[in-house]
């Protein structure tokens, strides 16, 4: 039972094109989050909602965009992806702060290729 | 600066045989570790969750310690199988901050026949 769908698990798109990337949850948690991974590299925290509110790390690029029209959908949009946002990117659910030892799921993630 | 740091960076070991993998922190003031193991192309599944009092946390074969003096954390896989093969990925969780969470670079981990 798929508890953080993300659609399309692969997308390739062209450089300035803009795409959006999407992510789903059953579990009706109140933070979502969007990460960048490249290979061989950690994830990389971009923002994250917690109920309505946005979050956006300082060293996030503004070709970076997100919205989160109700508790189950996040979506990613990129303006104009350049060859170097060429990454899989990860969407995560948490029910409440994870500092406070609340679980974190992923999902399967979008592996994004740039032309 | 809070920073994760794992070792090795890669391993590669015969099916049956046991392993550790390694993870210093230098996040404060901490929260709780987490150990992720990623599959290639999919995303992390946790496999533990330890707070500051926990010295040792099992999940089957994997087994987590953490020494909260020392900021150190192992994971030790039992009777390894090919299917353990992925990244795992230590994670620590600060108390404070807006972005709470650090992540290692993980260890690749490839089991042989």
């Amino acid at each position: 039972d798929a508890m953080v769908i993300q659609n399309p698990r692969y997308q390739v798109t062209q450089f300035g094109k803009p795409v959006t990337l999407s992510c789903s949850q059953t579990l009706n948690h109140n933070v979502m989050y969007w990460y960048q991974q490249k290979s061989s590299q950690a994830p990389k925290l971009l923002f994250h909602y917690y109920d309505k509110d946005f979050n956006n790390e300082a060293d996030t690029p503004d070709n970076f965009q997100s919205r989160r029209p109700n508790t189950s959908f996040c979506f990613l949009d990129i303006r104009s992806p350049g060859l170097g946002d060429a990454a899989m990117y990860l969407c995560a659910t948490s029910r409440d702060q994870v500092a406070e030892g609340y679980e974190q799921y992923f999902g399967p993630g979008t592996r994004l290729t740039v032309t | 600066k809070n920073q994760v740091e794992q070792s090795p960076q890669s391993l590669i070991i015969l099916e049956g045989k046991n392993c550790t993998l390694q993870c210093n922190y230098t996040v404060s003031p901490f929260s709780n570790l987490r150990w992720y193991k990623q599959d290639t192309g999919r995303g992390p599944v946790s496999l533990t969750i330890m707070t500051f009092s926990e010295n040792t946390k099992s999940n089957g074969r994997y087994t987590a310690t953490l020494d909260a003096d020392t900021k150190q954390s192992s994971l030790h896989i039992t009777a390894s199988q090919l299917s353990d093969s992925a990244s795992y990925i230590c994670v620590v969780s600060a108390k404070t901050g807006a972005n709470n969470l650090f992540f290692g670079t993980g260890t690749r981990l490839t089991v042989i026949p």
